[in-house]
């Protein structure tokens, strides 16, 4: 079975400020995928980023980028350039590619890291 | 196409009663998942279907917990006898799985969820 840990309950930035969150994950899986997922309060789940464990280039999206280190099993978040906006939990989740193609216990996540962007 | 949609989104019931919550998925998605999240925690995976196909069904909670997806379009999750324990937040995703050579999946859409309270 997979665990997903976030160490972090909380952080709290400033506004435009560099934030990054972290995430461990054990498995003996060789092939799998890792998200981050964005929870807003009382809003749904949004996908923030993937990786794909077979890739070695670091996923980035806008002011989203991950540290993923593989043999160290570790899948950073660093959200640069923070907004207001940004407020909402985080969650890390872990997807291990099954035989019939990816999602095939469904996603692993961590208790997320509460983000808030202060002002 | 409006995403991922849930009904109710809210619902409360009576120790006991049965409650059985809708999700409508992407209409191009073939994939179609149920999670339970509950309060400061990630969420857990109980269900899949892929098309009208229940894929893996042993993660659901006890076997008072059954999901249908006929004709692999909208699905349902009932909750026989529920109990107090069952309040949670139930979110459906959906995603689309390619299948040929390398068979690739590409990231879930959660819904907003039913917010079930049992008292």
């Amino acid at each position: 079975a997979q665990t997903v840990t976030q160490s972090q309950p909380e952080m709290s930035v400033q506004e435009a400020e560099t934030v990054t969150l972290s995430c461990t994950y054990d498995t003996s899986e060789s092939n799998y995928y890792l998200f981050w997922y964005k929870q807003p309060p009382s809003r749904q789940m949004i996908l923030v980023i993937r990786q794909e464990a077979y890739k070695q280039q670091n996923a980035t999206e806008n002011r989203f980028s991950v540290n993923f280190q593989k043999a160290a099993k570790s899948f950073s978040l660093k959200i640069s350039d923070s907004q207001l906006g940004d407020t909402a939990m985080y969650f890390c989740a872990f997807m291990k590619h099954g035989k019939s193609g990816g999602g095939a216990d469904g996603l692993t996540f961590g208790k997320g890291t509460h983000l808030i962007i202060q002002p | 196409d409006t995403g991922v949609s849930q009904n109710p989104r809210h619902k409360i019931t009576k120790r006991g009663q049965n409650v059985t919550f809708r999700c409508d998925p992407i209409s191009e998605h073939n994939r179609l998942y149920w999670y339970r999240q509950t309060l400061g925690q990630g969420p857990e995976f109980l269900t899949y279907f892929q098309n009208e196909a229940q894929l893996e069904k042993s993660r659901l909670l006890s076997d008072r917990f059954s999901a249908e997806r006929p004709k692999g379009s909208f699905s349902t999750l009932e909750i026989q006898r529920t109990e107090q324990g069952d309040s949670a937040m139930y979110l459906c995703a959906s995603s689309y799985a390619s299948g040929g050579t390398r068979l690739i999946n590409y990231g879930y859409t959660f819904g907003s969820g039913t917010r079930l309270t049992v008292v």
